[in-house]
């Protein structure tokens, strides 16, 4: 069975960092073919994709968020981590991991999500 | 980044109906395009893929069709479960970018 698990602060300040990390179970991204990407949903609003990682370790950003996010993985724990800098009171949303592969090229599994709250 | 839009945004429709959303790519993605099930407090869940692959596990009253730029989902008869928030969202350029939600309401 696959899962994913967003863990992380609920909130935080102001122009701190968030630091995110999804923990999965059921699946390798030492596994050819495997992506995990992070999307973001802020309250009542659409769905904004992040970034995403691959199984060779290719990273792929949103352009208007490039300058301020990083995404790694740790294969030998599961995990994936997400930071985004400069946190501003419009990056308020629910942070949710999600897997895909480039066959089909969808999320076909997603976390739970984490809400994210920013404080000024 | 390519667009997608949906039409309509909300749409209020009673049990047993069969209910269409469209989604309009800014430009051409061949069948690069999923549908997702968001309910209120719970994650997307992954319906179709590929325009009109049925992801497993999902019932056979789901069914996408389109390529290109124009695409739709169709629900046959309508089940109470099924009071959702409906994305699509194109795969073929990264950023992936998702349509703005069509809500289905009773």
């Amino acid at each position: 069975q696959v899962t994913l698990k967003e863990s992380g602060p609920t909130q935080v300040k102001l122009t701190q960092t968030l630091t995110l990390t999804c923990t999965f179970s059921g699946f390798s991204l030492r596994t050819g073919g495997v992506t995990v990407g992070w999307v973001r949903q802020p309250p009542g609003r659409p769905l904004e994709s992040l970034a995403v990682i691959y199984w060779n370790d290719r990273k792929l950003y949103n352009p208007s968020l490039k300058d301020r996010l990083s995404i790694t993985k740790d294969t030998s724990q599961n995990q994936v981590v997400l930071t985004l800098t400069n946190m501003d009171p419009v990056d308020t949303a629910t942070y949710y991991c999600a897997r895909s592969n480039i066959l089909t090229g969808h999320y076909d599994t997603w976390g739970q999500g984490a809400l994210v709250t920013v404080s000024s | 980044d390519i667009q997608m839009t949906q039409s309509p945004s909300a749409l209020s429709a009673s049990v047993g109906d069969r209910v269409t959303v469209t989604c309009r790519a800014s430009q051409t993605i061949s069948k690069s395009l999923a549908w997702y099930q968001q309910r209120p407090g719970e994650a997307p869940k992954a319906l179709i893929y590929e325009a009109s692959t049925l992801q497993s596990g999902v019932p056979s009253r789901f069914s996408g069709s389109g390529s290109g730029t124009e695409f739709t989902l169709t629900i046959s008869s309508l089940q109470p479960d099924d009071y959702a928030t409906y994305y699509c969202q194109q795969y073929k350029t990264y950023p992936d970018t998702f349509g703005q939600g069509t809500k289905l309401e009773i």
